[in-house]
């Protein structure tokens, strides 16, 4: 079975111009989150969707944005880009059961590797 | 979710037992104990998970004291490729309808041939 997976796994970007990123789920898995891993500390939270709708958000400035398809995979979209934004990019899933519970540990993809120049 | 505390890095022999221990002295009665690892460049991988009793997989063991208040992932053989970040975690239990991790910096675990 494949797992999470993300593209691209790398990307480099200008300061200033946007970019998204997109993610795939477990095949079954209806909730899909996003994190930002900078270079020496642990993930952190930026958002969580499920059934197309934000079920969460971390805190993020609204340059960051992001949506879910009917396919239950996902993008994230980063405006008017920051140095401060090259970062590794995770997307994780989940499998959802009924009342829209998470009901399995979240499944992390490799990554997509921004750098902003 | 409750904070937890972790060694920033370790040593362990190859072949040997790695003891990861970590602190959640404010975790509620209601939030589990979850260790995540992450091997360079590669996305965070799911290890365990418990509540107050003794767990045990084909990967680790995860022992939480009495008082939960502490707990200790076990890496019964250590392995060059145990070479990894190991994330401690406290959150409330899987069903939950907001599932966000929150990662601290986590104990850099080196296997040392």
């Amino acid at each position: 079975d494949a797992g999470v997976t993300q593209s691209p796994t790398h990307l480099i970007k200008t300061r200033g111009q946007h970019v998204t990123l997109r993610c795939s789920p477990i095949s079954g898995h209806k909730s899909v989150s996003w994190y930002q891993q900078v270079l020496g500390q642990g993930p952190q939270f930026i958002f969580q969707y499920y059934e197309k709708e934000e079920r969460g958000r971390g805190n993020f400035p609204d340059r960051f944005s992001a949506r879910q398809f009917p396919n239950y995979s996902s993008e994230l979209n980063v405006n008017a880009l920051l140095l401060g934004d090259s970062a590794l990019y995770l997307c994780a899933s989940s499998l959802m059961g009924e009342g829209g519970l998470t009901i399995t540990e979240a499944f992390f993809g490799q990554g997509t590797r921004l750098t902003v120049v | 979710d409750a904070k937890t505390t972790q060694p920033p890095s370790m040593d362990c022999a190859e072949g040997r037992a790695a003891n990861l221990p970590c602190n959640h002295s404010t975790i509620s009665g209601n939030e589990y104990v979850y260790w995540y690892r992450q091997i360079h460049s590669q996305g965070p991988q799911y290890i365990i998970h418990g509540l107050k009793n003794n767990e045990t997989n084909e990967m680790a063991s995860l022992i939480i004291t009495e008082d939960r208040k502490s707990s200790t992932l076990i890496l019964p053989h250590a392995t060059l490729r145990d070479t990894a970040v190991y994330y401690c975690i406290v959150r409330v239990g899987m069903k939950t309808s907001y599932d966000k991790v929150i990662f601290g910096p986590g104990t850099s675990l080196s296997v040392i041939p």
